[in-house]
């Protein structure tokens, strides 16, 4: 069965180090997206890719970046992780149809800077 | 700019009964709202999809409404359960991207 993963699914870092969190998913879905949330704001959308080599900043961009090489990965980078990137990341994909699109979720990754 | 509100307090009720979740929002006209589903821990997961040009839609227990003019839509479970019981967010289309509300939480109690 076609799926997305996250990994890892817990993180704890130091403020000022680098974090990747991977994302991969095998419904060969061309849209890809990063997404956090915290109490009192829901989903926010962080980065978004609509395809191999293309990526756009969503809502609350600062601080992370994406890279899109393939179909399925689409890893989030914080450059230098800070006390207020704690939080709970999702990943979601998609395939756009005229009918709308649907979002596949990720399980997550908990993330907690120190 | 784009606003989405959701009934910020949870919703308890008996099981039985009907829930019904609302979803408002501003300055925006969506082609399509979706609702999901999200459990503690755990990424969120697709119920219901309604177009703009769709008043009602239904999926089993799960019924759905799209009032354009009023931009609202109402999420209803009948015949609740306590399996019921978890957060419901909705969504409106933004381009190939989703604009998610907050979410409200559902609690049926038996």
């Amino acid at each position: 069965d076609a799926e997305i993963t996250q990994s890892p699914r817990h993180k704890i870092t130091e403020t000022g180090r680098q974090v990747t969190l991977a994302c991969h998913q095998t419904w060969n879905h061309n849209n890809m997206f990063w997404y956090r949330q915290d109490l009192g704001h829901g989903l926010r959308l962080i980065h978004y890719s609509y395809g191999v080599q293309d990526t756009n900043k969503g809502e609350v961009s600062d601080g992370y970046s994406v890279s899109r090489s393939n179909t399925e990965d689409l890893p989030l980078t914080l450059e230098s992780a800070a006390s207020s990137q704690t939080s709970v990341y999702f990943c979601a994909s998609s395939e756009s149809t005229p009918a709308g699109d649907t979002q596949y979720f990720g399980p997550g990754t908990r993330l907690t800077v120190l | 700019s784009q606003k989405i509100e959701q009934n910020s307090e949870a919703l308890n009720i008996q099981e039985g009964k009907t829930a019904t979740l609302t979803c408002n929002y501003t300055n925006y006209s969506p082609a399509y709202l979706q609702w999901y589903r999200q459990d503690p821990g755990r990424g969120p997961v697709f119920l219901l999809l309604i177009r703009e040009n769709e008043k009602e839609k239904r999926k089993e227990r799960l019924k759905v409404t799209f009032d354009t003019t009023l931009k609202q839509s109402l999420f209803h479970i009948t015949a609740s359960q306590p399996a019921d019981s978890a957060t419901y967010l909705c969504a409106l289309e933004a381009g190939y991207a989703l604009n998610f509300g907050k979410g409200t939480s559902l609690l049926v109690t038996p």
